[in-house]
């Protein structure tokens, strides 16, 4: 069975600081991995996915995610942190073992960010 | 412009009401999925929906119900069964098929409270 353990339920970082959001797995076969991010009363956003073709994956507003096969890890990071990157942050797993694309999500991140 | 739309955004329920909330969508896509948000605890899958006509439980189903008679529409009802159904639901979309790493695109979530 797959799983998502977030690390961290609140990170606060600075204006200008890196921003680090840790992602660990479970999965008995290569899994395909998703980071989303919600703002307040929205729904989600695709940040960036995972589809096995790299490992480093780059998506929107300067965040990328390095998937690392042994550590179990797909960490987000950015290397500027901007005060409209404060929100809540999934990462999400696909199940595999039912047809189609169901996700299994973390209980998310909450990232602020002062100025 | 394509997209997800669901209605209402705010949903008052009286203790035995059994309401329905609205999700449609205009992306052709196959699947559909309706997800449940509470604080700190992630999204947990409700039901989900590979084909019109189709649809199967996720991992909290009970006092849920859906249908799928329409591609673009996949309404969730609110059982008075469901005991504990304050939260905020999210309802998703996806191409379909077998791609798991098919994006889900979801919509802007309706919060429903139970008075």
């Amino acid at each position: 069975a797959q799983s998502v353990t977030q690390l961290g339920s609140h990170v606060s970082v600075s204006e200008g600081a890196l921003v680090l959001l840790r992602c660990n797995y479970s999965s008995s076969v290569p899994p395909y991995l998703f980071w989303y991010v919600q703002y307040p009363n929205q729904g989600l956003q695709l940040l960036l996915k995972y589809t096995s073709a790299a490992t480093l994956v780059k998506g929107i507003n300067g965040f990328e995610a390095e998937f690392k096969k042994s550590e179990t890890s797909f960490h987000l990071t950015k290397p500027s942190a901007h005060m409209s990157d404060a929100a809540e942050y999934f990462c999400a797993v696909t199940r595999l073992n039912q047809a189609g694309t169901a996700l299994i999500f973390g209980k998310g991140t909450t990232l602020s960010v002062s100025s | 412009d394509g997209g997800i739309t669901q209605s209402p955004k705010y949903l008052f329920r009286k203790e035995g009401q059994n309401v329905t909330l609205s999700c449609e969508q205009n992306l052709n896509h196959d699947a559909m999925y309706w997800y449940r948000q509470d604080p700190g605890q992630g999204l947990r899958l409700i039901y989900y929906s590979q084909i019109v006509n189709d649809f199967q439980k996720g991992d909290i189903a009970e006092g849920y119900s859906v249908s799928r008679e329409k591609k673009e529409s996949f309404p969730l009802t609110v059982t008075s069964a469901q005991k504990n159904p304050t939260a905020f639901y999210l309802c998703a979309s996806s191409i379909g098929g077998t791609g798991f790493t098919d994006t889900q695109y979801f919509g802007p979530g309706t919060r429903l409270t139970v008075l």
